[in-house]
């Protein structure tokens, strides 16, 4: 069975800095894996989603990279702003359903 | 265009009685899931449909949950004897066709479902 982690499962930054989050998972045989997003109440919203045949992708101050071999992902978001402060949840794709971290909860303070 | 839509967005029960929770998908998307959202247990996945076909029941929890599509569209999963422990909240997703495993995965904003 497919394990997702987390790490950390906390954050707190001030604004302007340039982060990382972790994800790490068990199982390599994945089609792709994706980043959400989480805000207190609301539902997820999908960032980014790597192929399992891609090593990374970006969308504005957002990057993620994948490596299959070694089981890990990671979120960069750079320049951070008091906005991203959220819950950010990976989940690797091994067919139809999801299997997701517990998340890293982000707070970027002004 | 309009996204997942889920109602209610909140429910309050009791112990022992029946719910059902809705779950409107994204409009041409054949594909649906449900996950639920534990406080300290994360998301887990529940069910899938592929059209009005479950192929995977795997993920509910015991023979209380089920769940149904219509029409290739709406979605009801209907919770019975509620229980304590099914307190949770549930997400309802809808991808294009959910075949190619490469798609991303839409999701509603959720009921949350407190049991008293």
């Amino acid at each position: 069975k497919q394990e997702v982690t987390q790490i950390p499962a906390a954050l707190s930054v001030p604004e302007g800095e340039n982060l990382v989050l972790n994800c790490s998972f068990t199982d390599s045989a994945i089609y792709n894996l994706q980043w959400f997003r989480q805000d207190p109440g609301k539902g997820l919203t999908s960032l980014l989603l790597i192929q399992s045949s891609q090593r990374e992708q970006t969308s504005g101050r957002l990057n993620a990279s994948l490596d299959k071999s070694s089981g890990r992902s990671t979120l960069y978001i750079a320049a951070s702003q008091p906005g991203d402060s959220a819950t950010y949840l990976c989940a690797t794709n091994s067919g139809y359903a999801l299997n997701f971290g517990k998340g890293t909860s982000l707070l970027v303070t002004p | 265009g309009a996204g997942v839509s889920q109602s209610p967005s909140n429910k309050v029960t009791e112990k022992g009685k029946d719910v059902e929770l809705r779950c409107d998908p994204i409009s041409g998307h054949t594909a649906l899931y449900w996950y639920r959202q534990s406080l300290g247990q994360g998301l887990e996945f529940l069910i899938y449909f592929q059209g009005n076909s479950a192929p995977d029941k795997s993920g509910l929890p015991s023979d209380r949950f089920s769940a149904e599509r219509t029409g290739g569209s709406v979605s009801t999963l209907t919770i019975q004897r509620t229980q304590q422990e099914d307190s949770a909240v549930y997400l309802c997703a809808s991808s294009y066709s959910g075949g190619a495993f490469q798609e991303t995965q839409y999701f509603g904003p959720g009921t949350r479902l407190l049991v008293l």
